[in-house]
């Protein structure tokens, strides 16, 4: 399986102000994900990061509000824009298994926004 | 639509006594199902999936198609199995290899 890294661990940001979370694979994947996990809820998919094309965005989620980059295929980033305290979480990153539809989760960011 | 119920926010048990954490699901074709374990302050894992038919730290689940579930059982529950878990399909109607997590169970055992 992956090893996956995201930095920072966690931050706190003030509202109005954006945050980029970035995920970091040890080998390369096809498949990339995005969550975010509220408080107390599940898991909650924003996005799928494609390599070399835009992230394809779920229901609810849009790119100017979570901008995300996938330069390579060991890399992304996401961006929570303009923040809110609405947007206070833990941000997953996920890889999933190229023959296979099992993920794999980095330790994930918990945000707080005041 | 394409759903998984986990019915249960919290499930308390003494050690010793068998688990059962239940999971349905609705998927019109032919879903793979999974079991998601975060145990305190770690990361989000795989624990099992359907297709491999295994026992994982003695949990076992089995697919049921007929009653769409996947309850995830262990006979003898250990403190260490306090955790969070998370049941989950995919599949080829999902699109694009994505993964539709059930809310939760909070597995408590107690000493």
């Amino acid at each position: 399986s992956a090893v996956i890294s995201q930095k920072p661990s966690r931050d706190i940001c003030q509202r109005g102000t954006s945050l980029t979370i970035q995920c970091q694979v040890d080998s390369q994947v096809t498949m990339m994900f995005w969550y975010r996990q509220q408080p107390g809820q599940s898991l909650t998919l924003i996005a799928t990061a494609n390599q070399g094309s835009e992230a394809t965005y779920e229901s609810g989620f849009v790119i100017d509000k979570f901008p995300i980059s996938r330069p390579n295929l060991t890399f992304s980033t996401l961006t929570v824009s303009n923040m809110s305290p609405e947007d206070s979480s833990i941000y997953l990153c996920s890889v999933g298994g190229d023959t296979s539809y099992e993920q794999y989760f980095g330790p994930g960011t918990r945000l707080t926004v005041t | 639509a394409q759903r998984v119920t986990q019915p249960e926010k919290l499930l308390s048990v003494f050690k010793g006594a068998p688990v059962e954490l239940k999971c349905n699901y609705s998927y019109s074709g032919s879903p793979e199902l999974f079991w998601y374990v975060q145990y305190s302050r770690q990361r989000l894992q795989l624990l099992l999936r359907h297709i491999s038919r295994e026992s994982i730290k003695g949990f076992t689940a089995d697919l049921n198609k007929g009653e769409t579930s996947f309850h995830l059982k262990k006979p003898f529950a250990q403190e260490e199995d306090s955790a969070m878990y998370y049941c989950a399909l995919s599949g080829a109607d999902t699109g694009g290899f994505k993964t539709i997590f059930g809310a939760g169970t909070r597995l408590f055992v107690k000493a």
